[in-house]
């Protein structure tokens, strides 16, 4: 069964570039048929769709964040990367990367998903 | 494409059963049998307890059940437990060339 690890720093001082880091184990990154994507959520609030690649390169991101986000993928070291620059207090969130199939319609909610890691930012 | 509708809260007694309601459009909700249904406790990751509107993963318990009808998915957890306790929420298939949409939760209390 596939397991995904996120790591990264936990704190950020505002203006600069979060980056966190997804590392995939039980299963190959390069395997067809999968999104990688990662996903936050505010404290205390709900569940917001950050962006997705697959192994190709190919990406999606959210309009809202489209202009700070960038997720590339690393297919040798089995791992996928979110950079969000110009963080301000209000991306202080759980991160969490997850795994999801892309199917002929496109693609479906995550089965798998990291156990989240918090990021504060704070000067 | 905009979030899922879900109830804020929703509660039971032990021993009794809850449907928690999501309801989106013929876009998402109603165009495809991919809704997904997720449990969340505090400080943990959400765990998905159903997937394509109805399946449960290997070692969820068969109280926990999902359906559709028209643009609302449901789920249902019968025989609620404590454990039962937690964020869930539901997540659907939302169109091609576009990311999945959310619903914004419900808190289930068991009384």
């Amino acid at each position: 069964q596939v397991q995904l690890q996120e790591s990264g720093p936990g704190l950020v001082k505002p203006s600069q570039t979060l980056s966190l880091t997804c590392t995939v184990s039980g299963g190959s990154i390069s395997s067809g048929g999968y999104y990688w994507s990662w996903i936050r959520q505010h404290p205390g609030k709900g569940l917001e769709w950050i962006g997705y690649i697959y192994y190709s390169g190919s990406t999606y991101y959210n309009p809202s964040l489209k202009s700070r986000v960038t997720i590339s993928v690393d297919t040798s070291k089995n791992q996928f990367s979110l950079k969000l620059s110009s963080v301000t207090a209000a991306d202080t969130a759980v991160y969490y990367c997850a795994r999801g199939a892309s199917t002929i319609f496109g693609v479906v909610p995550p089965k798998d998903w990291g156990q989240g890691t918090l990021v504060t930012v704070s000067s | 494409q905009s979030a899922l509708t879900q109830p804020r809260s929703v509660s039971g007694s032990p021993g009794q059963s809850v449907t928690i309601s999501c309801t989106g459009t013929s876009s998402d909700v109603g165009g495809y049998n991919y809704v997904s249904w997720y449990q969340q406790h505090p400080g943990k990751a959400p765990k998905l307890m159903i997937y394509d509107v109805s399946k449960r993963p290997s070692g969820v318990p068969d109280r926990f059940s999902g359906s559709k009808s028209g643009n609302t998915a449901s789920l249902t957890i019968s025989g609620l437990q404590a454990e039962d306790e937690a964020d869930y929420y539901c997540c659907s298939y939302a169109g091609s060339y576009t990311s999945v949409v959310f619903g914004g939760g419900t808190k289930l209390t068991v009384l």
